[in-house]
């Protein structure tokens, strides 16, 4: 069965750096996604991302997040400068088309440590 | 305000037993999807059972089963039959048909399977 995969599982970085965390959605989908889930908390939606062209984003995704679909299969989010409130698990999520019963594949998560 | 209500933060069962996890939302669209999340230790999404707001019909997934009240916005879970390895955090979410497609998540139950 098609999966959603994400890495790297776990990325430790110091706060200020770049990450870039990546995903590989099931190969016909069209519809992404990337929600935060700090630890003990819910799972939060921060950006959807269709044709190339993000979709919709909460307001948790300011200026220093940005995603992109580079090469047609990766799916990427892209912290510019980390913030300790930045750790948290990310989870990528994709689907084929909104009429699908809206249900959406998760990914397994990377875990962020902004140390 | 759309939000999902998930008023109890844990709790246990022992093997074998039923048990019932609450959720209740809150939305002015007549048109959505209704989801819950099981989520385990590893921290994976896994998709436990979706039910069509249009559907009367409870939803049923072998030993998953819901109790879908629309009037009242009510949508449970129950787990007949429980299982260790159903030990995990519950999240139960929702999502429109139209305009935005972000999942809505409540605050999880976290379940314990007793041996």
């Amino acid at each position: 069965e098609p999966e959603v995969t994400q890495t790297p599982s776990h990325q430790v970085t110091q706060m200020g750096q770049e990450v870039i965390l990546r995903c590989v959605p099931i190969s016909n989908h069209l519809y992404f996604y990337w929600y935060r889930q700090i630890l003990g908390q819910k799972v939060e939606f921060l950006v959807s991302f269709y044709n190339n062209e993000i979709s919709e984003k909460s307001e948790i995704f300011d200026d220093q997040f940005s995603v992109e679909r580079p090469d047609g299969s990766n799916f990427t989010l892209k912290i510019r400068s980390t913030k300790l409130e930045d750790s948290a698990m990310y989870f990528c999520a994709s689907n084929l088309d909104r009429v699908e019963g809206g249900t959406q594949y998760f990914g397994p998560g990377t875990r962020l440590t902004v140390l | 305000a759309q939000t999902v209500t998930q008023s109890q933060p844990e709790m246990s069962v022992q093997e074998a037993e039923t048990v019932t996890l609450s959720c209740t939302y809150d939305t002015s669209e007549s048109n959505y999807y209704l989801f819950w999340y099981k989520q385990p230790p590893s921290r994976q999404m896994i998709l436990v059972i979706r039910q069509e707001a249009y559907k009367q019909q409870n939803a049923t997934e072998n030993r998953f089963s819901v109790n879908f009240q629309k009037a009242a916005k009510s949508f449970s879970l129950k787990i007949s039959d429980s299982q260790l390895g159903d030990t995990a955090m519950y999240f139960c979410a929702f999502i429109h048909t139209s305009g935005t497609y972000k999942y809505i998540f409540g605050t999880g139950t976290r379940l314990k399977v007793l041996a």
